[in-house]
């Protein structure tokens, strides 16, 4: 079946534009995460939705960042008045349920880049 | 503070040359430990999880085993196919992996 899909695949934008990053889950999957890889850093949460509860910001690194999940599935991560910092590969993945030690299935990632 | 610590950072290997890779971790509740392949400019790619002590996965020239500090990716007899970076990631808080920075392993023919 398919998998995680992402849109952009990649992203250029200049400093202080806003930008958004698409996320579409497996079918099924009620949890969605974020995550974000800066070159020489390891995956860094951001994120992460389960089902009709308030979503986990806790990674969110400042309040330009922000994400909803409408429906239950389709996700979108903002970057508001993006920064040259910002620019990382930006991924998704998601899980049959969230609590459970489940399995993340990771997208392709967004590369983002910030001139 | 919750930390994962992957050794070596990057290793390379003749074709043939068995090897293992190194997790370690501390993390006040482990839930499971997660291995991923990382291709260049692709997502991680779901290997294994592993949830308590003792436990072992296989799957074709790869073995993962855990403990209570540390896990242990075994690559037995490698094909340059099996070139990538190597991801360990730890769930102690229902969702949230933990990633360690990954090892880039390079086979040669």
């Amino acid at each position: 079946g398919a998998g995680v899909s992402q849109s952009p695949s990649n992203k250029v934008t200049e400093k202080g534009k806003d930008v958004e990053l698409r996320c579409d889950p497996i079918s099924g999957h009620t949890a969605l995460y974020w995550y974000r890889q800066s070159l020489g850093q390891g995956l860094e949460f951001l994120i992460y939705f389960q089902g009709n509860s308030a979503p986990d910001k806790s990674g969110l690194p400042s309040d330009r960042f922000s994400a909803e999940r409408t429906g239950g599935s389709v996700s979108t991560l903002t970057i508001q008045r993006t920064q040259q910092e910002d620019s990382a590969v930006y991924l998704c993945a998601s899980s049959l349920a969230a609590g459970l030690t489940d399995t993340q299935y990771f997208g392709p990632g967004t590369r983002l880049t910030v001139l | 503070e919750d930390q994962v610590t992957q050794s070596p950072e990057a290793l390379r290997l003749q074709e043939g040359e068995s090897s293992s890779l190194n997790c370690s971790y501390t993390v006040s509740g482990l839930r499971g430990l997660f291995w991923y392949r990382q291709d260049p400019g692709k997502g991680p790619e779901f290997l294994f999880t592993l949830y308590s002590a003792g436990e072992e996965k296989e799957k074709e020239r790869l073995k993962a085993t855990l403990t209570k500090k540390e896990s242990f990716l075994h690559i037995t007899a490698p094909k340059p196919e099996d070139s990538a970076t190597y991801l360990c990631a730890v769930d102690n808080q229902g969702g949230k992996l933990i990633f360690g920075q990954g090892t880039e392993l390079s086979v040669k023919p």
